[in-house]
C-alpha cells in the first residue's frame, strides 16, 4: 500500500510568480484535504476536496485553488505569490464515507515552498 | 468555530522521566480530539484520537490521552521520555465535516 506522496519536495518562486502542488492519495482515499504550515506554527487548513468537488474551506484567498482528479489525486495552485505564502504544505488523503463523520487523514511529507 | 490551547510551545524532559504536554480545547459539541507528531523532515504522524468513545485514550510508543470534558482539556502523557520522542507535538480538533484544527504545537526536548 503506498502512502501520501507530494511533489516537488522543495520549490523556490519569486513574487509574484504562479506555483502548482502536486499531491497523490493514499490507495483507495477519496478525499484530499490541503494544509498550510508556516515556520513555528500549526498547519493551517486551506481546503478539502471529496470526489471531484470543494468540501469546504478555511480563510484563505481565492488566488488558492485546487483540482482533484478521478483518481483522487490533487493539485493545489497559487496565484500571485507573496512572500507570505513560504511555508510548508501538506497534503492529507482519508476515505470518507459520510462527509459529516470523522475519517483518520494520512499526512505526506509536504511540499516547502519559499518565495523571494 | 472550534479551537485547541497548547499550553506550553516548549518542555524539556530527562530520559526516563515522565512526559506532560497540555492542551485546552474549545468546542460547541462534542469534539473529536488527536494528538499528531512531527518529526524533522517528516510527515504528520497520528498518535491516538478521541471519538466520544473511553476518556482514556492509548496510543503508540507509549503515549496514552486522558479527555477530560469538565475541564476542557486533553493532555498528552508518556510515563518514561525516549530519546526518540523528541520531536514537535500538535494537538487537534475534528470540525464537522472533517477539516482538523491544529494547535500551535509543542516542541518536546530530552535530555540525555
Amino acid at each position: 500500500e503506498t502512502g501520501v506522496t507530494q511533489s516537488p519536495t522543495h520549490l523556490i518562486k519569486t513574487r509574484g510568480q504562479q506555483v502548482t502542488l502536486r499531491c497523490s492519495s493514499q490507495s483507495g482515499h477519496n478525499t484530499v484535504s490541503w494544509y498550510q504550515q508556516a515556520l513555528g506554527q500549526g498547519p493551517q487548513f486551506i481546503f478539502q476536496y471529496y470526489r471531484e468537488e470543494e468540501n469546504g474551506r478555511g480563510n484563505f484567498p481565492p488566488r488558492f485553488s485546487g483540482l482533484q482528479f478521478p483518481n483522487y489525486s490533487s493539485e493545489l495552485n497559487v496565484n500571485a505569490l507573496e512572500l507570505d505564502d513560504s511555508a510548508l504544505y501538506l497534503c492529507a488523503s482519508s476515505l470518507v464515507v459520510q462527509p459529516s463523520s470523522y475519517n483518520e487523514q494520512f499526512f505526506g511529507p509536504g511540499t516547502r515552498l519559499t518565495v523571494l | 468555530a472550534q479551537s485547541v490551547t497548547q499550553l506550553d510551545s516548549h518542555v524539556s524532559v530527562s530520559e526516563g522521566t515522565p512526559v506532560l504536554l497540555r492542551c485546552n480545547y474549545s468546542s460547541s459539541y462534542s469534539p473529536s480530539l488527536f494528538w499528531y507528531v512531527q518529526h524533522p523532515n517528516k510527515g504528520l504522524q497520528l498518535l491516538l484520537k478521541y471519538t466520544s468513545a473511553a476518556t482514556l485514550v492509548k496510543g503508540i510508543n507509549g503515549f496514552e490521552a486522558e479527555f477530560k470534558k469538565s475541564e476542557t482539556s486533553f493532555h498528552l502523557t508518556k510515563p518514561s521520555a525516549h530519546m526518540s520522542d523528541a520531536a514537535e507535538y500538535f494537538c487537534v480538533v475534528s470540525e464537522y465535516g472533517n477539516k482538523l484544527v491544529f494547535g500551535a504545537g509543542t516542541i518536546l526536548r530530552v535530555k540525555s
